[in-house]
């Protein structure tokens, strides 16, 4: 699986665009990036996944370069309850590697 | 729909005593993760299981860590003799193919 490399930690203010980024320039054709977060100590919940064309859902948007070298996940209007620590990870396989992820605090 | 789930939430061993962890999949799912999360670190991959099959063990240490996912009942992560540290949050996964994992809200195992 290919590595990801996201900043250890963003600020957001409450009810602003929060815009994660995530570089993976040794992706391959075939893998997939997704995008799950962790609230406190609970399970990982899936946010959104996608191959080489944005993606939207009801929580996110899911922008990959043309190169598919880079992505940014959008949170549209942050609120409080998006404070979370939210992993990118590429995977073709049959399991997800998490890495450290991005801490994002959204302040009032 | 039930969700993955796992239990004890919380579950205290003193050392040298055996752990056994639960994971029923989400109905229709019959791939099955498992991940240990240590205080303060991201997620560590360990075992991946279909029904009656480890396919993927590559993160499993090598002595007192087991799993099974049996064709009936819930897959169950085993470790035996534990020591302080294997404290962690123990969280298992769902899929029904090779995407869409749902995590269950994990066991917290503390050795004491």
């Amino acid at each position: 699986d290919a590595k990801t490399t996201q900043p250890p930690s963003m600020d957001c203010a409450e009810g602003r665009a929060a815009n994660l980024p995530c570089n993976h320039s040794t992706i391959s054709g075939n893998e997939y990036v997704y995008w799950y977060r962790q609230i406190h100590s609970q399970g990982p919940q899936y946010i959104i996944h996608g191959l080489k064309n944005n993606e939207t859902n009801e929580m996110a948007s899911l922008i990959i370069t043309e190169d598919r070298k880079s992505s940014t996940l959008i949170l549209p209007h942050a609120t409080l309850r998006d404070t979370a620590v939210y992993y990118c990870i590429v995977t073709g396989a049959n399991n997800l590697f998490f890495g450290t992820g991005t801490r994002l605090t959204v302040i009032p | 729909n039930a969700g993955v789930m796992q239990n004890p939430r919380h579950l205290v061993r003193r050392r040298g005593q055996e752990a056994r962890l639960r994971c029923s999949p989400m109905k229709g799912h019959s791939h099955v993760y498992w991940y240990r999360q240590l205080p303060e670190e991201g997620l560590k991959f360990m075992v991946y299981l279909q029904k009656e099959n480890i396919i993927d063990e590559s993160g499993m240490p090598k002595e007192r860590f087991s799993a099974e996912f049996p064709k009936e009942g819930p897959s169950i992560l085993r470790i035996q003799q534990v020591v302080r540290g294997d404290s962690a949050a123990y969280f298992c996964a769902s899929s029904p193919g090779t995407s869409g994992y749902t995590f269950g809200s994990g066991t917290r195992l503390t050795v004491v």
